[in-house]
């Protein structure tokens, strides 16, 4: 299995309040990904990161940011939380042996949002 | 816009009872198409990758197969084991996003 972990793995919380979740790697692959998955909606990317300090938007960034301080640590936050970001929240790494097309995936968060 | 639709929504087998998932895909260039299984409570794990139409891979009872507007993913004489969601992904090759269907819940009953 990829060395990949989340923290926390579950995490209830109320509106408005600051969450941030953690990704952590062993493998040193520069590409880090952060996902959620919802009913009907399948897997939809958030933000990624091609490097330290070097990170994108995803198709649903709104109300996330992201920090890559160094390789192996990905966190993402929610500012201030709304019930719409009830979700599992999955991390993915890629590596250049792949050409970076295989995505290896964390075990998830699932974050309920009161 | 990119876009992955995969059907059926849910399948259920007998165990030996062969069948097909399908993909079918709409993307600006592709740069890969990616099969991967998910057990519940877990996060996706990667089976196959796809560049080119006419490309086939295998692994166990599984075959993925790519035409230009869709992959299939045939699963053959189907173990109970093989129950779990598998989900499709296109990745362009004008940008670093990929785009995952909804995926096909599959139930194989001993």
């Amino acid at each position: 299995d990829a060395g990949i972990t989340q923290s926390p793995r579950h995490k209830v919380t109320e509106t408005g309040t600051p969450v941030t979740l953690r990704c952590h790697q062993t493998e040193n692959h520069r590409y880090m990904y952060w996902y959620r998955q919802d009913p009907g909606h399948g897997l939809r990317l958030i933000h990624y990161s091609y490097g330290v300090k070097d990170t994108d938007k995803g198709e649903v960034s709104d109300g996330y940011s992201v920090s890559r301080s160094k390789t192996e640590d990905f966190l993402l936050t929610l500012e201030s939380a709304t019930s719409s970001q009830t979700s599992v929240y999955f991390c993915a790494i890629s590596g250049m042996a792949s050409g970076h097309n295989e995505q290896f995936f964390g075990p998830g968060t699932r974050l309920t949002v009161l | 816009e990119d876009q992955v639709t995969q059907s059926p929504e849910a399948l259920r087998l007998q165990e030996g009872e062969s069948s097909s998932l399908n993909c079918s895909y709409t993307v600006s260039g592709l740069r890969g198409l990616f099969w991967y299984r998910q057990d519940p409570g877990k996060g996706p794990e990667f089976l196959f990758t796809l560049y080119s139409a006419g490309e086939e891979k295998e692994k166990e009872r599984l075959k993925a197969t790519l035409t230009k507007k869709e992959s299939f993913l045939h699963i053959t004489a189907p173990k109970p084991e093989d129950s779990a969601t598998y989900l499709c992904a296109v990745r362009s090759n004008t940008g670093n996003q990929f785009y995952f269907g909804t995926g096909t819940s599959l139930t194989v009953i001993p």
